[in-house]
């Protein structure tokens, strides 16, 4: 069975402050792991994900296989990064997403 | 980016009505799904749609569901008798492109909302 788990349902930083949004995933095979973000009244978009080991507006998540976690990190958070920020795994290609239960994220000026 | 276009955006029906939830995909894609989220909830699957057949549904896609793609293009979410517990943001979502690409774009969700 897939399983994403997300611990916080919310986090709220000032302007400047790191961020770093916990996902912790249960998979048996080898899975594609992502991060989603839902602007406030937008539709849900890819931020980035695992294979591509990117960082996107200023995000980074490296998968770590030993702890099943796939961290999203930044290190200066901006007041439009404001989101919900969701966790998602796919077992393969063409595969549905799990995902995990959102973190809201609030960053005040 | 694919363009994924959702109607109705709001959908208020009485128990026990049939909803149609419309997705439009602009341009061709392989997969198509269905997710669900009740408000408070995770986004959750309903079912996954390849090659004009349902290829994977979720225990929540009882026979009270169907999918179709009837001319090719629309994608639709058929609800037979909504029960109040159907209430909830429905998201399509389309995938894989020739080059069967994971990344999954959604649509902005149709609010469904039964009385």
């Amino acid at each position: 069975a897939q399983r994403v788990t997300q611990p916080e349902k919310l986090l709220s930083v000032f302007k400047g402050a790191p961020v770093e949004l916990k996902c912790n995933y249960s998979y048996s095979g080898s899975p594609e792991l992502f991060w989603y973000v839902q602007y406030s009244r937008q539709r849900l978009q890819l931020l980035l994900r695992h294979i591509s080991r990117e960082s996107i507006k200023g995000f980074t998540a490296d998968l770590n296989k030993g702890e099943t976690s796939f961290h999203l990190k930044k290190p200066f958070a901006q007041e439009e990064d404001s989101a919900m920020y969701y966790c998602a795994l796919s077992a393969a290609a063409g595969n549905k997403l799990t995902f995990g239960g959102g973190t809201r994220v609030l960053v005040k000026p | 980016e694919p363009e994924v276009t959702q109607t109705p955006s709001h959908q208020v029906t009485q128990m026990g009505q049939e909803v149609i939830l419309r997705c439009v995909p602009i341009s061709n894609h392989l997969y198509f799904y269905w997710y669900r989220q009740i408000l408070g909830q995770k986004v959750e699957f309903l079912v996954s749609f390849y090659n004009n057949e349902i290829s994977e549904k979720s225990e929540i896609f009882d026979d009270q569901f169907s999918v179709e793609r009837p001319d090719g293009s629309n994608f639709t979410l058929k609800i037979r008798s909504t029960k109040l517990e159907d209430s909830a943001m429905y998201f399509c979502a389309i995938q894989g492109r020739l080059a069967m690409n994971t990344e999954a774009f959604f649509g902005q969700g149709t609010r469904l909302t039964v009385v």
